[in-house]
């Protein structure tokens, strides 16, 4: 199933480099999320959109950039990217359901960055 | 956002029911309970998710005890393929940001 991609999977760069990672999705979702996740921890919230005028800061936003392109097109950046942004990447999207209360988070499977 | 404890760690037998426990004793009214899992790292999957009625679907069931202060995450007869990392997640059903806050969750090991 591949309603939600990411590219690239795995990118190996040097520190001061700048860096884009894309997130593209066919599930028709207004809102698309950027995680990172560290080594045995959980994921965290790098910015967050509710459409595509719409950008939020999450939990740890300093070091990285967005842009959503379309309504599929989120892509997260590293203007200078540094060694301890090295972490697994996840693009995420859902639907509003109030009714239901439902967020139902749909995930690509992540890109992998190395930042030496 | 409310807060959840979950143990780090738990294993069972192939074939079993794995019983996944979840702490929130500060969930407010209008906050729901969400369970994901993330298998090696590939991205997370939704699970289930219920207010307070105990729900199932062909993956799981939850169940959450009166008081809504805990939950159960049930895999009623676990594989092999169901080894992960499980998320119980705890965030209002109405809110606009709609974000979910990951814990560390549960690592679960299926034994064959």
């Amino acid at each position: 199933d591949a309603d939600v991609t990411q590219t690239p999977r795995n990118r190996i760069t040097k520190t001061g480099k700048r860096i884009m990672l894309e997130c593209s999705q066919t599930k028709g979702h207004d809102r698309m999320y950027w995680y990172r996740q560290d080594p045995g921890l959980g994921l965290r919230l790098i910015y967050y959109s509710f459409d595509v005028k719409d950008i939020n800061k999450g939990e740890i936003s300093d070091g990285y950039s967005v842009s959503r392109q379309a309504q599929a097109k989120f892509s997260l950046s590293l203007e200078s990217a540094i060694p301890n942004q090295t972490a697994l990447y996840f693009c995420a999207t859902s639907d509003l359901r109030l009714t239901s209360g439902s967020n139902e988070q749909f995930f690509g499977p992540g890109t992998r960055l190395t930042v030496l | 956002d409310a807060k959840t404890t979950q143990p780090p760690s738990m294993d069972c037998a192939e074939g079993r029911a794995a019983n996944l426990p979840c702490n929130h004793s500060t969930i407010s009214g209008n906050e729901y309970v969400y369970w994901y899992r993330q298998i090696h790292s590939q991205g997370p999957q939704y699970i289930i998710h219920g207010l307070k009625n105990n729900e199932t679907n062909e993956m799981a069931s939850l169940i959450i005890t009166e008081d809504r202060k805990s939950s159960t995450l049930i895999l009623p007869h676990a594989t092999l393929r169901d080894t992960a990392v499980y998320y119980c997640i705890v965030r209002p059903g109405m809110d606009s940001s709609y974000k979910l806050i990951f814990g560390s969750g549960t690592r679960l090991l299926v034994r064959p």
